[in-house]
């Protein structure tokens, strides 16, 4: 089952230009974490935002939380074309022991 | 740095083979995850692992076994592949739970 759903499916932007996207999820949660995976590769792992937290940077990332929405957001500032990925959201759950369940993605083009 | 490794970049199989894929931590991670992925549907959890000789099945098992005889090793079987099998598959590790993932490059199986 899919617990994360990530909106955009796909988004295209010019560098230095900023890319948001969203995680719609659908129970209570641990945490939220962001994942990043270059084409045909294992996924890496970029933030993590705990059930208690709001608001989370790291270097050029900036994730929400809004558990009342059921919602998170990563924000890249000043995109590189080296940012060019998919981006997935995966949620830990209250209910769900050890395991992370993932949503779709969003494909991000960065253009030069 | 954790690495976590699959033996396997690309794998060509038959209909009807017995398929072992291997993965290797050498983190001491007490759990361990086997997903696939597929286009439009994201990572889905087949097997999971908390301990050696402990398996949990996740979202999609069916068609699919595991084996962890040893803390570092996770192996997942695919008793009699099918060509609905063909897909990326995914292993990764972590040391907490719902914690981090530490994924591997993947490996892209084929089953004709």
């Amino acid at each position: 089952s899919q617990q994360g759903e990530e909106d955009p499916q796909a988004l295209s932007i010019q560098e230095g230009e900023n890319a948001t996207m969203n995680c719609s999820y659908k129970t209570s949660i641990n945490n939220l974490q962001w994942y990043r995976q270059n084409s045909g590769r294992g996924l890496v792992h970029l933030i993590l935002i705990r059930s208690n937290e709001r608001e989370k940077h790291s270097g050029r990332l900036r994730v929400t939380l809004d558990t009342s929405k059921k919602s998170s957001s990563l924000l890249i500032t000043a995109s590189r074309a080296a940012d060019t990925a998919s981006y997935f959201c995966a949620t830990g759950s209250t209910g769900g022991g050890n395991k992370l369940t993932f949503g779709t993605g969003t494909q991000l083009k960065v253009e030069l | 740095d954790v690495k976590v490794t699959q033996s396997s970049r690309y794998l060509v199989k038959r209909t009807g083979e017995k398929v072992f894929l291997e993965c290797v931590q050498d983190m001491d991670h007490e759990n361990m995850f086997w997903y696939r992925q597929d286009p439009g549907l994201g990572l889905r959890l087949i097997y999971f692992s908390y301990d050696v000789k402990m398996k949990e099945k996740g979202d999609i098992p069916e068609g699919y076994s595991v084996s962890r005889e040893k803390k570092e090793r996770f192996s997942l079987i695919l008793e009699s592949a099918s060509t609905n099998q063909t897909s990326m598959y995914l292993c990764a590790s972590s040391l907490s739970a719902p914690g981090v993932l530490f994924f591997g490059s993947g490996t892209q199986l084929s089953v004709l």
